[in-house]
């Protein structure tokens, strides 16, 4: 079993949908989730960040926390063509010094 | 703020050479990580250091990959002899204490090894 399982995709959604990406996670202790997208070619870059159980909401991003699961979802409202990249779940690990990375959900936004 | 930096961008270099990656984390930053993404898989954990010294060096694949963080600075990693399976895009990535807040990444180093 990976540590952090993502659906690798493509995802594609209509441009002011919702996309919804989905991760679980092994670790029963980690504490710290996140979200980074990434551009074709370009580093992973953070866009959400979430500890407690139930939703952080960030503009059109809402991260769900659901510990007891080890699930973690994202979801883009009114998803635009520039949300098209690949998104990468994290998850902090029991010693809160590493973090561990799914392999990613590509999206693709259709305009 | 200047964020992380690294160099080069791209390096191509044959079988049996030695590569040195460099990383220059944000001012202020104890914790600084080494990543790599192999093609098609996902972003995988090389190591840690907090300030100066190595907190996990759990995810360096063998004794060819050597790692230094000069004065709690910048970092090296340096690669010899290089083989074909160590190209891909190495990442480097630095936070402040705690790392719970996240990291940001530089913008990483192509390793090509023909």
């Amino acid at each position: 079993q990976k540590e952090v399982e993502q659906n690798s995709g493509p995802l594609s959604v209509p441009e002011g949908a919702i996309a919804s990406l989905n991760c679980t996670y092994s670790d029963r202790g980690s504490q710290s989730f996140f979200w980074y997208r990434q551009y074709s070619g370009k580093s992973p870059e953070l866009i959400m960040s979430i500890y407690s159980n139930g939703d952080k909401e960030d503009g059109r991003f809402t991260a769900q926390l659901n510990k007891a699961s080890q699930y973690v979802s994202l979801l883009i409202r009114d998803s635009q063509p520039s949300d098209s990249a690949t998104y990468l779940c994290a998850v902090l690990n029991t010693g809160g010094f590493k973090t561990i990375f799914g392999a990613g959900t590509r999206l693709f936004v259709k305009a | 703020e200047a964020g992380v930096t690294q160099f080069p961008s791209h390096s191509v270099i044959e079988k049996g050479q030695t590569v040195t990656l460099r990383c220059d984390p944000i001012s202020g930053h104890d914790n600084l990580y080494w990543y790599r993404r192999v093609m098609g898989k996902e972003i995988k954990f090389l190591l840690h250091f907090v300030k100066e010294s190595k907190q996990d060096e759990s995810g360096m694949p063998n004794n060819r990959f050597l790692a230094e963080r000069t004065g709690g600075t910048y970092s090296t990693l340096k690669v010899q002899p290089a083989e074909l399976e160590d190209s891909g895009v190495y990442f480097c990535a630095s936070s402040p204490d705690p790392p719970s807040y996240g990291y940001t990444f530089g913008s990483g180093t192509r390793l090509t090894v023909v």
